[in-house]
């Protein structure tokens, strides 16, 4: 099956810079990509996501990019605030609904 | 529009008793899915029903769980006898129709097994 590894697991930056996560995949037929926001007590919200027809894709703060050739795609957020503190995680899927997850990043966000 | 809809949003209960949770997925979506998540093992798909038919079941732990959805507004997973081990945050998530489509979840059930 497919297997979704997510570094770094703890990310601290200063207010107003930006963070970068990764995740690699394992099954290149994998063709979405999701990513999601959970904050404390909270279930996961999906933030943004990307089809394996696109390399990269942009709302406000957030983007993703996606390189299928090294199997890799990132989250990235600009001009931070203390909002966007939480736990991220990233997730992969062929189709058929079977989602794989990420272990997840625990973002800090100081001000 | 309401989100996936979960109930209870805490359960304290004591080893061997038995345990429901309840979920409402988003109206019109065909899949539900039920997740745990712990802090040792993440989030792990316990089962997920298309059209309400159960199909795939094999993160279920043991059976000792077991998860119903005898319509398109309402699912079940029940525990039976609980035990400690089994103290996590339970999410329920539903997708529209739709070959990919993203997971949309609930608030989740915070379990805990005294």
């Amino acid at each position: 099956g497919e297997n979704v590894e997510q570094h770094p697991s703890t990310l601290s930056v200063q207010e107003g810079d930006s963070a970068v996560i990764k995740c690699t995949y394992s099954d290149s037929a994998s063709n979405y990509f999701p990513w999601y926001k959970q904050e404390l007590g909270k279930g996961p919200q999906l933030i943004i996501d990307i089809r394996s027809n696109v390399g990269e894709k942009k709302d406000q703060r957030i983007a993703v990019t996606l390189n299928k050739t090294a199997k890799h795609f990132s989250l990235h957020i600009t001009e931070t605030q203390p909002e966007d503190s939480a736990v991220y995680f990233c997730a992969a899927t062929r189709g058929g609904n079977q989602f794989y997850f990420g272990t997840g990043t625990s973002l800090t966000v100081i001000p | 529009d309401a989100g996936v809809i979960q109930s209870p949003r805490h359960e304290v209960t004591e080893m061997g008793q038995e345990v429901t949770l309840r979920c409402k997925p988003i109206s019109g979506h065909n899949s539900l899915f039920w997740y745990r998540q712990t802090m040792m093992r993440g989030l792990e798909l316990l089962i997920y029903f298309n059209n309400n038919v159960p199909i795939d079941d094999s993160g279920m732990p043991e059976d000792r769980f077991s998860a119903k959805m005898p319509n398109a507004s309402f699912s079940t997973l029940k525990i039976q006898p609980s035990e400690p081990r089994d103290s996590a945050v339970y999410f329920c998530a539903s997708s529209p129709v739709g070959p990919i489509d993203t997971q949309y979840f609930g608030p989740g059930t915070r379990l805990t097994v005294l």
